[in-house]
């Protein structure tokens, strides 16, 4: 059974500092994986999108790398703002059968301060 | 804006009551999503629309009532609630079921006493 787990479970940095948050899933037999963002009372907005195959997806300060035989991604943001101050959620598409859904972790909370 | 409208954003209810969470998508897409997300848990599916017909239902107890009447609107009917139904329900949309690319409404924030 898929399994993701986020760490750290919470963070907080200085404005400006490049920082790392961690996503690690039990099964690497993956169709793709997806980071999104959850701002407080607001849904989530997905931010990267990594397929299978792929090994790294950028957006901008954003970058995202997906190492599948050692089921592990991170999510690197570069010069963190204020504004970057959000919950940050992975989830795994599993290539098993016919699981379709999306297996989600418990996410990072982020707090850049100013 | 996400496209996905939700109302009402909170909701406190008593065991007894009766109510309606409700979901509107304005982007065309043909599947919608029920998902409960609770403290300390991960989000977890609760149901899936595809063209007003129900794929999935994820053994969701029946104290809770999905319905779809047509492709732009999802409701959530709630009775006989328990506290530790108390979460963030959230709904989503996608063009098709189950794709990756899923556009999520604020969400609505329950609480039952």
């Amino acid at each position: 059974k898929q399994e993701v787990t986020q760490i750290p479970a919470a963070l907080s940095v200085p404005e400006g500092e490049n920082l790392v948050l961690n996503c690690s899933f039990t099964d690497s037999a993956i169709y793709n994986l997806q980071w999104f963002r959850q701002d407080p009372g607001k849904g989530l907005t997905s931010l990267l999108l990594i397929q299978s195959s792929q090994r790294e997806q950028t957006s901008g300060r954003l970058n995202a790398s997906l190492d599948k035989s050692s089921g592990r991604s991170t999510l690197y943001i570069a010069a963190s703002q204020p504004g970057d101050s959000a919950t940050y959620l992975c989830a795994v598409k599993s290539n098993a059968g016919n699981n379709r859904k999306l297996i989600w972790g418990l996410g990072t909370s982020l707090a850049v301060n100013p | 804006e996400t496209g996905v409208t939700q109302t009402p954003r909170h909701l406190v209810m008593g065991m007894t009551n009766k109510k309606s969470l409700k979901c509107e998508q304005h982007l065309g897409h043909n599947a919608m999503y029920w998902y409960k997300q609770s403290a300390k848990k991960p989000l977890e599916l609760m149901f899936v629309y595809s063209l007003e017909e129900r794929v999935e239902n994820n053994s969701v107890p029946s104290r809770f009532s999905p319905e779809c009447p047509n492709s732009s609107h999802l409701f959530l009917h709630l009775h006989t609630l328990q506290p530790e139904d108390s979460a963030l329900y959230l709904c989503a949309s996608s063009q098709q079921p189950y794709q990756e690319t899923q556009y999520f409404g604020p969400g609505t924030r329950l609480l039952v006493l």
